[in-house]
């Protein structure tokens, strides 16, 4: 079946510090990847998307590749700040209309 | 921007009760979606809705739960006995297309305790 695995967190970094929250992925088929960030009080939102091996998908300067040889989508980003402190979720659909399958969450705290 | 809305933001109720969460979609989205997530464990998925059916359900959806879209804005999920291990955060989506091409847009959540 449809699996994610997300590096355990919390996470707390200084601003300007790099992130790199690893995600692997286990799917029958060809899936999508998503990363969606909770921002407190708030429901998931997409943070970005990638379709197919290679893509990169990228927004308010954090990035992950879809790696197929490596069955990851690991999320950078190269300076954090206060405001990027939530909670992000790994998440793959395959193809057709097969449910989003989410990771745990990976909290993130950073510290000024 | 439009948003997805959930009420109540927290329930508490005895086991055994019948409890009915409440989500409005984003007007002119297509898919429904349940998920929940117990405290400290994965989101994981319940059920989504299209055209006016369930179009996929999880193991987890057994015949203790139940959706429904009553008049074309609200999107409920009744539990119809709850139990202990029903306590998480039940999230509602909704999206424009399918979950593999589309961007699923979540509520806040609704917390369930279950004393």
């Amino acid at each position: 079946g449809n699996s994610v695995t997300q590096m355990e967190g919390p996470v707390t970094l200084s601003e300007e510090a790099f992130l790199t929250i690893n995600c692997t992925y286990t799917a029958t088929g060809y899936p999508s990847l998503f990363w969606y960030v909770q921002y407190p009080g708030e429901g998931l939102q997409l943070l970005l998307k990638a379709t197919k091996a290679d893509d990169k998908g990228s927004n308010k300067g954090f990035e992950a590749t879809y790696r197929k040889e490596t069955t990851s989508f690991h999320l950078e980003k190269g300076s954090v700040q206060v405001s990027d402190s939530a909670v992000y979720f790994c998440a793959l659909s395959t193809s057709g209309n097969t449910p989003l399958v989410f990771g745990k969450g990976t909290r993130l705290s950073v510290i000024a | 921007e439009p948003e997805v809305t959930q009420t109540p933001s927290h329930q508490v109720t005895q086991m055994g009760q019948e409890v009915i969460l409440r989500c409005v979609p984003i007007s002119n989205h297509l898919y429904f979606y349940w998920y929940r997530q117990i405290l400290g464990q994965k989101v994981e998925f319940l059920v989504s809705f299209y055209n006016n059916e369930i179009s996929e359900k999880s193991e987890i959806f057994d015949d203790q739960f139940s959706v429904e879209r009553p008049d074309g804005s609200n999107f409920t999920l009744k539990i119809r006995s709850t139990k202990l291990e029903d306590s998480a955060m039940y999230f509602c989506a909704s999206s424009l297309q399918g979950p593999n091409t589309g961007e699923l847009f979540f509520g806040e959540g609704s917390r369930l305790t279950v004393l």
